[in-house]
């Protein structure tokens, strides 16, 4: 199977930061990479898919990069909004299609 | 509008059963295939089941292989997971998901909690 590594586990940023999320996979997986935001108490919800792809109605502050093994998740100003646990998610031709350990991403 | 709703989930014992639904409404259900993600309590999400649009196909993560069921009733617009010999480690919300090449739509999730 293939491993999913995002990191950092955790992070602490000021409002208007610009905050980075990576995440590793163990085979190339071209661009079958999607995020998702999730806030406490709340189901997830698409952010990007196909790597780069920003979902209808998403704000531009979020972007994705990358492709083959390593992607990046990006928050260009942070929110007050913006708190919520970040996951990525490997998704190709067929399942298993497993998530990342997950961001969490709080106001310093 | 799309909406995703969970239900069926409870407490049970060890070994147990329990038997999800997800009833869908507000788009043609049998042209999409669906999913079954977890979460348990202060954990990350887990994707743990699959299945293609017409219920030929059927995926789940080896964790649950041989004890969770997927299925779907097309002319019923809804999507079940039977939960047989339940783990203590299947205590989580399960939401079910729609697929579009990725889980565009969630349900608000069901609650299982499987405790002696």
């Amino acid at each position: 199977d293939i491993q999913m590594t995002q990191s950092p586990s955790s992070l602490s940023a000021s409002v208007g930061d610009r905050v980075t999320i990576t995440c590793q996979t163990s085979q190339d997986i071209s661009n079958y990479l999607n995020w998702y935001q999730q806030k406490p108490g709340h189901a997830p919800k698409l952010l990007i898919f196909d790597a780069s792809n920003l979902d209808t109605g998403v704000p531009s502050r979020f972007s994705g990069s990358g492709s083959g093994t390593l992607f990046t998740f990006t928050i260009n100003s942070l929110q007050p909004e913006d708190i919520a646990t970040y996951y990525c998610q490997r998704y190709d031709n067929l399942p298993p299609w497993p998530f990342g350990q997950g961001t969490k991403v709080e106001i310093k | 509008e799309v909406q995703l709703v969970e239900f069926g989930g409870g407490f049970v014992q060890p070994g147990g059963s329990l038997r999800l639904s997800c009833a869908a409404s507000g788009f043609t259900f049998s042209r999409f295939w669906m999913t079954w993600v977890r979460q348990a309590p202060g954990k990350g999400l887990e994707w743990v089941a699959t299945i293609k649009e017409d219920g030929s196909d059927k995926y789940y993560v080896d964790s649950v292989k041989g004890r969770f069921t997927i299925s779907r009733d097309n002319a019923k617009n809804s999507l079940y997971l039977q939960m047989n010999s339940l783990r203590v480690e299947d205590t989580a919300v399960y939401y079910c998901a729609r697929e579009s090449g990725y889980e565009d739509y969630w349900g608000q999730g069901t609650l299982v909690t499987v405790s002696s």
